[in-house]
């Protein structure tokens, strides 16, 4: 069992639709990840929330959106997607926060797979 | 571009046998992690390495990291197939951890 929990697990969308993807943890750490991740590649790093600022966006298109409400909560607002957006979205969280910390591990999601039609 | 490559991109081997994946990168490593993911599932965090020469081990899983902080292997001994999945090395080249990557990965399959 994983302590970073994802929902929904899956998700089909239309291209016109607006869904949210949600991550929470409850391990107290400070910085949070969304990771894009198509079959058989690595995951890519899209956005990461240290202190629930945004720290680092990876160039991502405008209509991924994210949110960082609280400490322990992450969302992932979808509009307008492409087909090519259908991908695993994972959601990372670690300790980690402030500049010049020692890196610490990230733990993950189970994901969730997510279909544009 | 890939700045941290896996070797080899594949390996079936049979039950009982050790192996070895490879990590390389092309610039010095603030940390090293290695990661295994089921298909279409998360990641599960196997070790992390920060020293140069630096090695751990749990259960039947070892991994190091070069003097020089540019490489990283991940031995596993009498493979079972429970081992089987995507072995990812991910590093970070700062400080803050803000520049985080995966490699390539590689797929083991090991047989019964």
């Amino acid at each position: 069992d994983t302590e970073v929990t994802q929902t929904p697990k899956h998700l089909v969308m239309g291209m016109t639709n607006k869904k949210s993807l949600k991550c929470e943890q409850h391990m107290g750490h400070r910085a949070m990840y969304w990771y894009k991740q198509k079959a058989k590649k690595p995951p890519e790093l899209m956005f990461v929330y240290s202190y629930e600022k945004l720290s680092i966006n990876e160039s991502v298109p405008s209509r991924f959106s994210p949110e960082c409400p609280n400490s322990s909560l992450l969302n992932l607002h979808l509009h307008a997607l492409q087909p090519e957006d259908s991908a695993l979205y994972l959601c990372a969280s670690s300790p980690k926060g402030d500049p010049g910390q020692v890196t610490q591990p990230q733990h993950f999601g189970d994901g969730t797979r997510l279909s544009i039609l | 571009s890939q700045e941290l490559e896996q070797s080899p991109q594949s390996l079936i081997v049979q039950e009982g046998k050790n192996l070895t994946i490879n990590c390389t990168s092309s610039k010095t490593l603030y940390g090293l992690y290695w990661y295994k993911q089921k298909y279409g599932e998360g990641l599960i965090f196997l070790m992390m390495l920060q020293k140069g020469g630096e090695e751990k081990s749990h259960e039947k899983i070892t991994a190091k990291l070069d003097e020089k902080k540019q490489q990283s292997s991940l031995h596993i001994t009498a493979s079972q197939p429970s081992h089987a999945g995507i072995y990812l090395c991910g590093a970070d080249w700062g400080p803050t951890g803000n520049q985080f990557y995966f490699g390539t990965g590689t797929s083991l399959t090991v047989i019964p």
